[in-house]
């Protein structure tokens, strides 16, 4: 299963910044936080990924807090093609295995014109 | 950028029939994956694959399945004798080594009548 919990679904006004959060309160040391999103029939796109630090990137940041057990996903400028469901993954990174993602049910974010 | 490929986009079958669905992964790496969803519902891990064998299979990667790197650019997962219940998305996956991000095609949508 998972070990992740997301809200079912979000709403987000188009130009807005859309903030999806995601709890992890069991996480391990050595698991990262990814997050993917999924658009409607397409493959899951990879976003953005982090271990402790806050990381941005061209297309969104994470902000985890300090004790690691919740993140927030942060699209700056939601257009109406950042429509998706989002998934928010723990993984673990262990050397010398490669490791499935296990996905949930994520959030599926709505952006209204 | 280089991305995941996967042919063909559509494949329509009979129950009972053979398929064979093709990815080409990104040419620097060297860890495949499979994963299907079925229509509604998660995006589930079938197979890992590296060092032209398998790493890792769910429960749901069965007798009925198997996976071949024919050559040095193709990752094949083949289902013998399909049910209806293997009508889904299958999307194939990559990453340059077991710990890093895995970055995905744009799926096959297989129907079985």
């Amino acid at each position: 299963d998972a070990k992740t919990t997301q809200p079912t679904s979000m709403d987000c006004a188009e130009g807005r910044a859309a903030n999806l959060p995601c709890n992890h309160s069991t996480i391990s040391g050595n698991e990262y936080v990814y997050w993917y999103r999924q658009i409607h029939s397409q493959g899951p796109q990879y976003i953005i990924h982090g271990l402790k630090n806050n990381e941005t990137n061209e297309m969104a940041s994470l902000i985890i807090t300090e004790d690691r057990k919740s993140s927030t996903l942060i699209l700056p400028h939601a257009t109406l093609r950042d429509t998706a469901v989002y998934y928010c993954i723990v993984r673990a990174t262990s050397m010398n295995r490669d490791d499935k993602i296990i996905f949930g049910k994520g959030t599926r974010l709505h952006i209204l014109p | 950028e280089p991305e995941v490929t996967q042919t063909p986009s559509h494949q329509v079958t009979q129950m009972g029939q053979e398929v064979i669905l093709r990815c080409v992964p990104i040419s620097n790496h060297l860890y495949f994956y499979w994963y299907r969803q079925i229509l509604g519902q998660k995006v589930e891990f079938l197979v890992s694959f590296y060092n032209n064998e398998i790493s890792e299979k769910s429960e749901i990667f069965d007798d009925q399945f198997s996976v071949e790197r024919p050559d040095g650019s193709n990752f094949t997962l083949k289902i013998r004798s399909t049910k209806l219940e293997d009508s889904a998305m299958y999307f194939c996956a990559s990453s340059r080594d077991g710990q890093e991000t895995q970055y995905f095609g744009p799926g096959t949508r297989l129907l079985v009548l």
